[in-house]
């Protein structure tokens, strides 16, 4: 069955500093993985999908993503946070029926520190 | 403005009292979902819908109903609502399309049975 891992519940980086978002997945076939960022009180907003070609993908407010089918990893990066990226951060893989359903990792919750 | 909008935002109701929960997308999508976010197991899919009058089960639909009369409304019904189905509930929806493959998620409805 597919799944999606994110192996940290909590991350806090000073500003200014990097970041890095770990994601594993299980999928039989070629994955499409996504990353999606909630704020407090708000909906989920997608950062970047990545479904074929270059294995690095850009997304907006400036983060990038790594896809390494040999780890079956999906991580999540940027090189220099901001105190407006503390977010809950969630990696989901599509799956079901025509794509029609995501699955998600149980999320990895971002603070920055000054 | 594209965008998914659920309400209420907020709601308390009591176990038994039925309530709908209404989503409108206003981007002509064909996919439809319902997904519920509970502390320490992310997002859950319960329904999703392909197309008018097309529905089938996530991965959690038990004590919930769907219907998709129209193409922009996907509503979620509890008929009888129970204290485990307190969450954070949101709706997405997507074109077909393996470029479209991200969902867009409305802002949320938080639940609270008591």
């Amino acid at each position: 069955a597919q799944s999606v891992t994110q192996p940290d519940i909590h991350i806090t980086v000073s500003e200014g500093a990097s970041l890095e978002l770990r994601c594993n997945y299980s999928y039989g076939a070629t994955p499409y993985l996504f990353w999606y960022v909630q704020s407090p009180g708000q909906g989920l907003q997608l950062l970047l999908k990545y479904f074929s070609g270059d294995t690095l993908v850009q997304g907006i407010k400036g983060f990038e993503a790594e896809f390494k089918r040999s780890q079956s990893s999906f991580n999540l990066r940027k090189p220099s946070v901001h105190w407006s990226d503390a977010a809950e951060y969630f990696c989901a893989v599509g799956a079901g029926q025509a794509g029609t359903a995501l699955i998600f990792g149980k999320g990895t919750t971002l603070s920055v520190s000054s | 403005e594209a965008q998914v909008t659920q309400n209420p935002r907020y709601l308390i109701t009591v176990t038994g009292k039925k309530l709908t929960v209404t989503c409108s997308q206003n981007m002509n999508h064909e996919y439809m979902s319902w997904y519920r976010q509970d502390p320490g197991l992310g997002l859950r899919q319960i329904y999703y819908s392909m197309n008018v009058e097309v529905t089938d089960k996530g991965d959690v639909p038990e004590g919930y109903k769907v219907s998709r009369k129209e193409k922009r409304n996907f509503p979620l019904i509890l008929e009888s609502p129970s204290p485990n189905q307190t969450s954070l509930y949101f709706c997405a929806s997507r074109s077909r399309g393996l470029a479209n493959y991200g969902y867009t998620f409305g802002s949320g409805t938080r639940l609270t049975v008591v």
